[in-house]
């Protein structure tokens, strides 16, 4: 899993509730990313960011917000108005000039 | 939006044998690549092949791409039972801050002992 790191590994939470997942990496990347992932439906993106203080919708973005202040840290917020938001959250890295990403470990949100 | 579709969708053979996956895509790539990952765990990079490159190598691992097709193939050889994992092709599009990648749904390998 590289130098990213992401916790908790598992999150329970109730309906209407808004939960943040952390996202670390020391791997001094520009790149980062979050992602969603369901049974049988592989990753979808949900917000990227290349710069500090720059950040960019995904393909999946409604319900969920992010913020970049450290080059470090690109924490999601899952809000209220997530219809769906029980799934398992990926989040990555990239270094600028190269076209792999490195992974952390999930966080698994389970909303009740 | 997926991107990359693999097949099959899963895959079971014997320690020893070759595994071949598929992934075809529909618009025009940067480059494609393929990820594993174990089961509850994060993806981890395997290899990547440029959109004008024909054929790459990476120890065990084969990826060929064809873009007149828009389909690559994986090839594990002499799998083993640590192999087991799902695979993922993504294709890579758009440049310089726009460029992001977009993941098939996978494809589950078991590997029997």
């Amino acid at each position: 899993d590289g130098g990213i790191t992401q916790s908790p590994k598992y999150l329970f939470r109730k309906e209407g509730q808004n939960v943040t997942l952390s996202c670390e990496q020391n791997l001094n990347h520009d790149a980062m990313y979050w992602y969603r992932q369901d049974p049988g439906q592989g990753l979808r993106l949900i917000y990227y960011s290349q710069i500090v203080n720059d950040f960019q919708k995904g393909d999946i973005a409604e319900g969920y917000s992010v913020s970049r202040e450290k080059k470090e840290s690109f924490p999601l917020t899952v809000t209220s108005a997530q219809k769906n938001p029980t799934a398992f959250y990926l989040c990555a890295s990239r270094m600028n000039g190269r076209y792999e990403q490195y992974f952390g470990p999930g966080t698994r949100l389970t909303v009740t | 939006s997926q991107q990359g579709e693999e097949d099959p969708q899963a895959l079971s053979i014997q320690e020893g044998e070759n595994a071949t996956m598929n992934c075809s895509y529909k618009t025009s790539i940067n480059n494609l690549q393929w990820y594993r990952q174990n089961s509850g765990r994060g993806l981890v990079h395997l290899i990547l092949i440029r959109s004008n490159e024909r054929e790459k190598h990476s120890g065990r691992l084969r990826v060929t791409l064809d873009t007149s097709k828009k389909s690559s193939s994986l090839l594990i050889t002499a799998s083993r039972a640590a192999d087991t994992a799902s695979y993922f092709c993504a294709t890579e599009r758009g440049t310089g801050a726009n460029s992001k990648l977009t993941f098939g749904k996978g494809i589950t390998l078991s590997v029997r002992p």
